[in-house]
């Protein structure tokens, strides 16, 4: 049972233009999410995380918003650069006692130069 | 800096055949993972570790035996092989606990099992 979901395989954008990846969750225990970057052939690398106490963090180009009644959260990346084109990965966990990110399966994102 | 190191990076096994699945740290993490990775699907957590010695079941564990007898490594052993288990492999290392900071992940084992 998937607890983490993103709807969207895939999304193409122009370069310069914004980046919006969505994720839904449906444990309403989760209060930690997280974004993981990952390359072909590479390991995930953390990108940006966000708790329940706040709706929105942001680090440069990247800004992760969290909606917690829609238990929804998105990650918005502008200026979409080419080097950004890669598979981002949401996560979610409890803060406490808990020793397990629950991923989504994951969303392609190209950046067209 | 090496960060987390995983071998090797590719191997096919037979059916009912063993395997261990090598991840080592260099950065003092006391928290160590091990995620699989399905096609189309998230990572789910076979096992982890928060220190030399101890070691807890994740998600998905059946078909898996981990040890953690020192801070730097953490191997997985598939002790007999079965094609449910071909999928990509990634052991992970973190400072604390998977909800207060960040992993940092190997480059993973693609594992086909036939």
């Amino acid at each position: 049972d998937q607890q983490v979901k993103q709807n969207s395989p895939s999304l193409s954008v122009q370069e310069g233009r914004i980046s919006i990846l969505n994720c839904d969750y449906t444990n309403s225990m989760f209060d930690y999410f997280l974004w993981y970057k990952k390359y072909p052939a590479e390991g995930p690398t953390f990108l940006i995380s966000i708790s329940s106490i706040k709706d929105k963090n942001e680090d440069g180009r990247f800004t992760v918003f969290l909606n917690k009644s829609a238990k929804h959260l998105s990650l918005h990346i502008v200026p979409s650069q080419p080097g950004d084109s890669a598979v981002y990965f949401c996560a979610a966990t409890q803060q406490t006692g808990a020793n397990n990110l629950f991923f989504g399966t994951g969303t392609r994102l190209t950046v067209i130069p | 800096n090496a960060g987390v190191t995983q071998t090797p990076k590719f191997r096919i096994l037979k059916i009912g055949q063993s395997m261990t699945l090598q991840c080592a740290q260099d950065m003092n993490h006391n928290y160590m993972y091990w995620y699989r990775q399905d096609p189309g699907m998230g990572l789910k957590l076979i096992y982890y570790s928060v220190g030399a010695g101890i070691t807890d079941k994740g998600e998905v564990p059946n078909g898996y035996n981990v040890s953690r007898s020192t801070t730097e490594d953490f191997p997985l052993r598939l002790e007999l092989a079965a094609p449910s288990q071909t999928s990509v492999y990634f052991c992970a290392s973190s400072e604390q606990g998977a909800p207060n900071t960040e992993a940092f992940f190997g480059q993973g084992t693609r594992l086909t099992v036939v």
